[in-house]
């Protein structure tokens, strides 16, 4: 089955701090790549989405992953975080020919202003 | 306003009651899904939808069950045979059933007690 594997659950940092949060997937065909996050008290949305094309793909708010096939990663960065950045955001992965989303088991990144 | 409503927020039950949630949304996508979102593991697929009238089991299926008899709602009822009920329970739903972008409603805690 098809798995996805975020490290270091629980991130800490300052304001102006950059920020990084690997995804690894277990699947060596095509794969659709996603970050999603989730504010408190608000929905889970998308961040940005990894399809075909350019590896490294721009989101929302400054954030960008790129995706390295050869090391089955879609690692989310950000170079300078802010407060509002406090969230847990989560990796999805779906295979080809596969109708679900794998998500991993998310980040919690908290900013210390 | 287009998107996902999940009702209510917050629900409470006695140990072996059955309990439904609901989800309707108006973006007309065809594909419906259900997650369950415990602390540290994640969302977990419980069921999916991918048209009216038909739907599979997820990786976290059983003590679950669910309809879809109107393109818009898929409701899901958490039963007593479900072990650990208690949870946050999102519902998403994407264009096509090969899964685009997915959204998410604003999700539904129930608590078992």
């Amino acid at each position: 089955a098809q798995s996805v594997s975020q490290h270091n659950h629980h991130v800490i940092l300052s304001e102006a701090a950059s920020l990084e949060l690997g995804c690894n997937y277990s699947y060596g065909g095509t794969v659709n790549l996603f970050w999603y996050v989730q504010y408190p008290g608000q929905h889970l949305q998308l961040l940005l989405k990894y399809f075909s094309g350019d590896p490294l793909v721009k989101g929302i708010k400054g954030f960008e992953a790129e995706f390295i096939k050869s090391k089955f990663s879609f690692n989310l960065r950000k170079p300078s975080v802010q407060w509002s950045d406090t969230a847990e955001y989560f990796c999805a992965v779906k295979t080809y020919g596969n109708n679900r989303l794998a998500f991993g088991k998310g980040n919690q990144v908290v900013v210390i202003p | 306003d287009g998107g996902i409503t999940q009702s209510p927020k917050y629900l409470f039950r006695k140990e072996g009651q059955n309990v439904t949630l609901s989800c309707e949304q108006n973006l007309n996508h065809d594909a419906m899904y259900w997650y369950r979102q415990d602390p540290g593991q994640g969302l977990r697929l419980i069921y999916y939808s991918q048209i009216v009238n038909d739907f599979q089991k997820g990786d976290i299926a059983e003590g679950y069950s669910v309809s879809r008899e109107k393109k818009e709602s898929f409701p899901l009822t958490v039963t007593s045979a479900q072990k650990n009920p208690t949870a946050f329970y999102l519902c998403a739903s994407s264009r096509t059933q090969d899964v685009n972008e997915q959204f998410f409603g604003p999700g539904t805690r129930l608590t078992v007690l």
